[in-house]
């Protein structure tokens, strides 16, 4: 099945600079790279997902980039805020494969005011 | 408001003891999901439904039952809860498949604790 690995566990930044978080695939067939964050106390949420046919794509400081032939996905923040300051998770799936999100450990960043 | 909710909230309970969380979605949504929380091992699937009396194990189903009587309903039991059950767990729900690039709600969570 597939495995999702996140790196790094841990990161943090000061405000105003940018963060990058990394994950990688094994199933090659794998199709949809959403992205959750995760506030104190609270559900994952969606902040932002890419398809397997685009190779990055941006909603105001937030972007996700792909690539497919390495198996590899990023989150980029830029000019980052305190509000910024949560748990990320990166998630993918293959409709080929289980009906679900298999989701990575977890990124904690932390924006130092 | 669009939600997913969770009750309860936290719970301590002992080894052996029966315990039901349940999980309610007002959005009408078919595909409904379990996950836990494990520090270092982010979320992992227990068991989901694609719609009413449709179920299906998911990657860490021992230990656990579900059911889906009603499309909004989605009750996580637990029949004879053990400490390796202790973890924050998360239902969630999407219109349909979240493979088909739907986006998962998740509820706020439940802190379960077994002594």
């Amino acid at each position: 099945g597939e495995n999702v690995e996140q790196h790094p566990s841990t990161l943090s930044v000061q405000e105003g600079d940018s963060a990058v978080i990394k994950c990688t695939y094994s199933d090659s067939a794998s199709n949809y790279f959403p992205w959750y964050k995760q506030e104190l106390g609270k559900g994952p949420q969606l902040i932002i997902d890419i398809r397997s046919n685009v190779g990055e794509k941006k909603d105001q400081r937030i972007a996700v980039t792909l690539n497919k032939t390495a198996k590899h996905f990023s989150l980029h923040i830029t000019e980052t805020q305190p509000e910024d300051s949560a748990v990320y998770f990166c998630a993918a799936s293959s409709y080929t494969g289980r009906r679900a999100l298999t989701f990575g450990s977890g990124t904690r960043l932390q924006v130092q005011p | 408001e669009a939600q997913v909710t969770q009750n309860p909230r936290y719970l301590i309970t002992v080894t052996g003891k029966k315990l039901t969380v349940t999980c309610s979605q007002n959005m009408n949504h078919e595909y409904m999901s379990w996950y836990r929380q494990d520090p270092g091992l982010g979320l992992r699937q227990i068991y989901y439904s694609m719609n009413v009396e449709v179920t299906d194990k998911g990657d860490v189903p021992e230990g656990y039952k579900v059911s889906r009587k009603e499309k909004r309903n989605f009750p996580l039991i637990l029949e004879s809860p053990s400490p390796n059950q202790t973890s924050l767990y998360f239902c969630a729900s999407s219109l349909r498949d979240p493979r088909t690039y739907n986006e998962q709600f998740f509820g706020p969570g439940t802190r379960l604790t077994v002594l």
